[in-house]
């Protein structure tokens, strides 16, 4: 079966501390893969989104980055993180031939 | 500028009354209107969609009604039940690219 997993769940930082964020998607393979960002009581904002290995698009400039190092492997990193980091970050994927979109369970941030 | 725009923010439905969230979109290239439901602390799980080539589609209680020439979709919530309460987010999207804008969301309480 086809699953998505991200980690860590929860996750409080200080500012101006690393972040990596990993998603892994299991049972298929080459797909569209996509890190959204939800601030509290907001809509999802699309960051990056990967359409291959090392193939990454940058949809908002900021201070975070993205990796797809594997084909069913995205990670989300940033080398100092701002207050304004804070939110629940999603990672989503779209398998080959589809249009459905699966969103994974989501890890919470605090930049404190 | 913003992509998809969604309203209410905010809905308050007494138990098997309609529930109707409107999302209108910017760009007529947009092939592919997806509907997600969000429980807190949940990542979004697609609800239904539909394609610009019919006015509407039905699923179970759930209706998407699709207006192409106003760029406006809505989502009807037939006897609406507390279960239901939740978070909804239109989004907006070109198929082929596999890449979408959401809404801001609308927060459901059905009141038993």
């Amino acid at each position: 079966s086809q699953t998505i997993h991200q980690w860590p769940a929860t996750l409080v930082q200080p500012v101006g501390s690393p972040l990596s964020l990993e998603c892994t998607v299991e049972g298929t393979s080459n797909p569209n893969l996509y890190w959204y960002r939800q601030a509290a009581g907001r809509g999802l904002q699309l960051l990056f989104y990967s359409v291959g290995i090392g193939q990454i698009s940058s949809e908002v400039p900021q201070n975070l980055s993205a990796s797809r190092p594997q084909d069913r492997q995205f990670i989300l990193s940033s080398k100092k993180l701002l207050l304004s980091d804070s939110g629940f970050y999603l990672c989503a994927w779209i398998p080959p031939h589809s249009e459905t979109q699966y969103f994974g369970p989501g890890t919470r941030l605090l930049v404190l | 500028q913003q992509q998809v725009k969604q309203s209410p923010q905010s809905l308050i439905v007494q138990k098997g009354g309609i529930s109707i969230i409107n999302c209108a979109y910017e760009n007529t290239a947009f092939d592919y209107f997806p509907w997600y439901q969000q429980f807190p602390g949940k990542g979004p799980a697609l609800l239904i969609a539909i394609r610009p080539d019919v006015s509407e589609k039905k699923e179970g209680r759930f209706t998407i009604s699709f207006n192409k020439s106003a760029k406006q979709f809505s989502l009807h919530i037939m006897d609406s039940q507390p279960g239901d309460s939740a978070t909804y987010f239109c989004a907006a999207g070109l198929y082929n690219f596999n890449k979408f804008y959401f809404g801001s969301g609308t927060k459901l309480n059905v009141k038993p």
